[in-house]
């Protein structure tokens, strides 16, 4: 079975301070993707950032950056310099080619604090 | 352009009746997923369309679920003799293929069986 573990329910950063959000995931498959969505209040899913198991280069999108250990099967989302909109659940996805399934994990609920 | 819309935005119903959720995807993606949110929860897949391929219902929990897509654009989810653990938001996304290709969401409907 394909899982996808978030495990911290919540959390909380002072703004301009650095926060890293974790997941584990457990695959047999090789060839996946793996994903950070941003969902804030107004429900509307937003992709954070997106990583391709094959690439061993951390992805990044300005202040957004993972930490990829395909070994370990874990992917770390860090928000830099965090601002009050960073406010949101973030929700640690994965995908292969062979399903048309996306799996989330449970959401991490992030507040950044002013 | 327009992002993908779902309609209605909030839908309470009485416990036992149906409803019909509708998406409208962004013109040109070919690829179509529900998935289903209860609260506090991530997202929970159910239903696939790829073009005029069969769609992927390995994620329906019931045999009241069902879901078209008409002309390989609009999409409806049905629930039929809803039940209160229906209860949840439907969130629709659409891409331009599977895996590497970015989910767009939409806003989802918040369903709510009394």
């Amino acid at each position: 079975a394909q899982t996808v573990t978030q495990s911290q329910p919540e959390m909380s950063v002072q703004e301009a301070e650095t926060v890293t959000l974790s997941c584990t995931y457990d695959t047999s498959e090789n060839n996946y993707y793996l994903f950070w969505y941003k969902q804030p209040p107004s429900r509307q899913m937003i992709l954070v950032i997106r990583q391709e198991a094959y690439k061993q280069q951390n992805a990044t999108e300005n202040r957004f950056s993972v930490n990829f250990q395909k070994a370990a099967k874990s992917f770390s989302l860090k928000i830099s310099d965090s601002q009050l909109g960073d406010t949101a659940m973030y929700f640690c996805a994965f995908m292969t080619n062979n399903n048309n399934d996306m799996r989330f994990g449970a959401g991490t609920r992030l507040t950044v604090k002013p | 352009g327009a992002g993908v819309s779902q309609s209605p935005s909030n839908k309470v119903t009485e416990k036992g009746k149906d409803v019909e959720l509708r998406c409208d995807p962004i013109s040109g993606h070919t690829a179509l997923y529900w998935y289903r949110q209860s609260l506090g929860q991530g997202l929970e897949f159910l239903i696939y369309f790829q073009g005029n391929s069969a769609p992927d219902k390995s994620g329906l929990p019931s045999d009241r679920f069902s879901a078209e897509r008409t002309g390989g654009s609009v999409s409806t989810l049905t629930i039929q003799r809803t039940q209160q653990e229906d209860s949840a938001v439907y969130l629709c996304a659409s891409s331009l293929g599977t895996s590497l290709y970015e989910q767009y969401f939409g806003p989802g409907t918040r369903l709510t069986v009394t």
